[in-house]
């Protein structure tokens, strides 16, 4: 069946420092989402992906979607302490289903 | 505009009890998700409406969950009977489409 692979699991980086997180999927993806969740909060949409080789900016955030459409990736340009939490992606495919990313959190060393 | 709104914010019952949760989502959106969370893991899509019909439920466990959205706006999730591992937060969220999906504050649930 459909997977979406995340990782990792937990990155640790100190202030300042760059954080990425990847997603792999299965199979061809029709879009998909990235989403923060803060913790003891809920998921907070950042952004969708449509397009094969799409790069999007966020301020210190930058989103790609691979050019065959199965892999995307976040990354955050020198880390704040607001950056905390939780990263989700989420693949819609092509028969409407939905899968989620297990998330990577992102922890600041002080 | 209104969020998400869900009932209750939080929910303590013993196994084999009966539990459901209530969501009403923003205007307009005809698109509406059930997850599970866990602690420490992702959502899992349990069941998506598009308006009153059902788009995916493959992950709900029919034997003991089933969902209804009346009208194709509110929704409610039952649990019956409750298991230990039900233990999780619920999260309602709705969509305009495919599209940005809009998450409501969830429902922590305690199995005892």
């Amino acid at each position: 069946g459909q997977q979406v692979m995340q990782i990792p699991q937990y990155q640790h980086v100190q202030e300042g420092e760059d954080f990425t997180t990847y997603c792999n999927s299965s199979t061809t993806l029709s879009n998909i989402q990235w989403y923060k969740q803060r913790p003891g909060g809920h998921p907070v949409f950042l952004i969708q992906l449509v397009k094969s080789g799409e790069v999007k900016k966020q301020k210190r955030l930058t989103f790609q979607f691979g050019e065959a459409k199965k892999n995307s990736s976040l990354h955050i340009t020198a880390t704040q302490t607001t950056d905390v939490g939780t990263y989700f992606c989420a693949g819609f495919y092509s028969n409407y289903q939905l899968i989620w990313g297990a998330g990577t959190k992102l922890i600041i060393k002080p | 505009e209104a969020g998400v709104a869900q009932s209750p914010r939080y929910k303590i019952i013993e196994k084999r009890q009966s539990v459901a949760f209530w969501c009403n989502p923003i205007s307009g959106h005809a698109t509406l998700y059930w997850y599970q969370q866990i602690l420490g893991q992702g959502p899992k899509l349990l069941i998506q409406f598009q308006n009153n019909g059902v788009v995916d439920d493959s992950q709900l466990p029919k034997d003991r969950f089933s969902a209804e959205r009346l009208k194709g706006v509110d929704s409610t999730l039952k649990i019956q009977p409750a298991k230990l591992e039900d233990s999780a937060v619920y999260l309602c969220a709705s969509s305009f489409g495919a599209d940005t999906q809009y998450f409501g504050p969830g429902t922590r649930l305690t199995v005892l």
